[in-house]
């Protein structure tokens, strides 16, 4: 059972060049999540999902971009990337508790470092 | 600016002895979950604490929460060298009516063998 699978793993990029991070689950969630993690800013919320087709903003929006066209993938793109933009990006599925509450664990991915030169 | 607030920033203990660390937050939640991150790794997932819950236990761990404070603490007892990792807690907003959860900074917890 593979969870939550992050590609690529690893990945330097020139300012202004663009990307797509792929986050895929196998547990059927239907609520995924994009992070950033930043030296002593813990997560930050970029976009989420929360179904097939749907995306939405978080905390941290400008100068990124999702698609949900498909239940099991999330993707990230960054337009044209820009030395802020360096960090470890984290993605994570869950779905929706069976007691009637809004949330169960979050499963994550292993991360993608991105340098952005 | 981030929901959550773990405090303190890093601590370092011996091993065997207990570590507690605490998250503030600042609006109502429906739940709080506390997560653990080994370096270079992705988080993974601890415990959970519904907000009509004032304490859980999870082997060597013990969450409460306090919602009047609008707080959590975890304590991990009896702690060993593999317990050393970055801590995070993470909330809902039971107000804004969306599936969003916010981590807080983070505590760095360092166990000494």
């Amino acid at each position: 059972n593979a969870g939550v699978t992050q590609t690529p793993k690893f990945r330097v990029l020139k300012t202004g060049q663009s990307m797509t991070l792929l986050c895929a689950q196998d547990m059927n969630h239907e609520y995924m999540y994009w992070y950033r993690q930043d030296p002593g800013m813990g997560l930050r919320l970029i976009h989420y999902s929360v179904g097939e087709g749907t995306t939405a903003k978080g905390e941290v929006p400008d100068g990124y971009n999702v698609s949900r066209l498909k239940k099991q993938n999330f993707l990230l793109g960054l337009e044209s990337a820009a030395p802020s933009q360096t960090s470890v990006y984290f993605c994570a599925s869950t779905n929706r508790g069976r007691t009637g509450f809004r949330w169960t664990e979050a499963f994550f991915g292993q991360g993608t470092r991105l340098t952005v030169v | 600016s981030q929901q959550g607030e773990e405090d303190p920033q890093a601590l370092s203990i011996q091993e065997g002895e207990n570590a507690t660390m605490n998250c503030s937050y600042k609006t109502s939640i429906n739940n709080l979950q506390w997560y653990r991150q080994n370096s270079g790794r992705g988080l993974v997932h601890l415990i959970l604490i519904r907000s009509n819950e004032r304490e859980k236990h999870s082997g060597r761990l013990r969450v409460t929460l306090d919602t009047s404070k609008k707080s959590s603490s975890l304590l991990i007892t009896a702690s060993r060298a593999a317990d050393t990792a970055s801590y995070f807690c993470a909330t809902d907003s039971a107000t804004s009516g969306t599936y969003k959860y916010i981590f807080g900074t983070g505590t760095r917890l360092k166990v000494l063998a």
